[in-house]
């Protein structure tokens, strides 16, 4: 069975601090895919990251950086110098082949203070 | 913005009543999904189409049912509201064009609240 662990409910910091979502994922399939959605409090779901399994690079877009281990089973997410536009509930998501379905963390929620 | 509404956005309605929750997209996407979401559980997959009139379940579908009979609406349905199926409940779409590849990003609705007193 798959599976998909953010163990940290709810994060505060304040702005411009760094900040990292973890994100642990359980699968036994060889073949999988890792995802970031980001929803703000607006509550709409937006995309943010898709990784296949065989590409464990790390990702940097803007503020934003993904970090792949398939040795610990890990696909975290640090925002850098945060703004209280990044406050959102933050769902890893994992898609394993065949089926393409998703499967959702529980969600982190993110405060960003001023 | 994708072509996805879901309706009705916000609904009350009482125990043992039929809900009907529709999505409708203008993407001509193949693929179509039902999620709820709850506090402490993310969202879970309730029902999920490959195309008209292939539908299959997801994690949490007892006392839902789906309907598609056209490409470009999904219909989910509770035959008789329970206060557990108080939740957010997200249509997302996809144009993933092969059932066997995990690649898929998933376009989502904006929510439909349903309240069951």
């Amino acid at each position: 069975a798959q599976k998909v662990t953010q163990a940290q409910t709810e994060i505060s910091v304040v702005e411009k601090e760094d900040v990292t979502l973890d994100c642990v994922y359980e699968t036994r399939d060889t073949t999988y895919y890792l995802f970031w959605y980001k929803q703000p409090p607006s509550g709409e779901l937006v995309f943010l990251i898709r990784r296949n399994s065989f590409d464990e690079q790390n990702e940097i877009s803007g503020r934003y950086s993904w970090n792949f281990q398939k040795s610990t089973s890990s696909f975290n997410f640090t925002i850098t110098a945060s703004q209280v536009v990044d406050s959102a509930v933050y769902f890893c998501a994992l898609s394993v082949v065949p089926g393409g379905k998703l499967i959702f963390g529980q969600g982190t929620t993110l405060q960003v203070k001023p | 913005d994708a072509g996805i509404t879901q309706s009705p956005r916000h609904k009350v309605t009482e125990t043992g009543t039929p809900v009907t929750l529709r999505c409708h997209q203008t993407e001509n996407h193949r693929y179509m999904y039902w999620y709820r979401q709850d506090p402490g559980h993310g969202l879970r997959l309730i029902h999920y189409s490959y195309g008209v009139k292939d539908t299959d379940k997801g994690e949490v579908s007892d006392g839902y049912s789906v309907s598609r009979s056209k490409t470009e609406d999904f219909l989910l349905t509770l035959e008789s509201a329970t206060s557990s199926q108080t939740s957010v409940y997200f249509c997302a779409i996809s144009d993933q064009t092969d059932r066997g590849s995990g690649a898929n990003v998933l376009t989502f609705g904006a929510g439909s609240r349903l309240t069951v007193l």
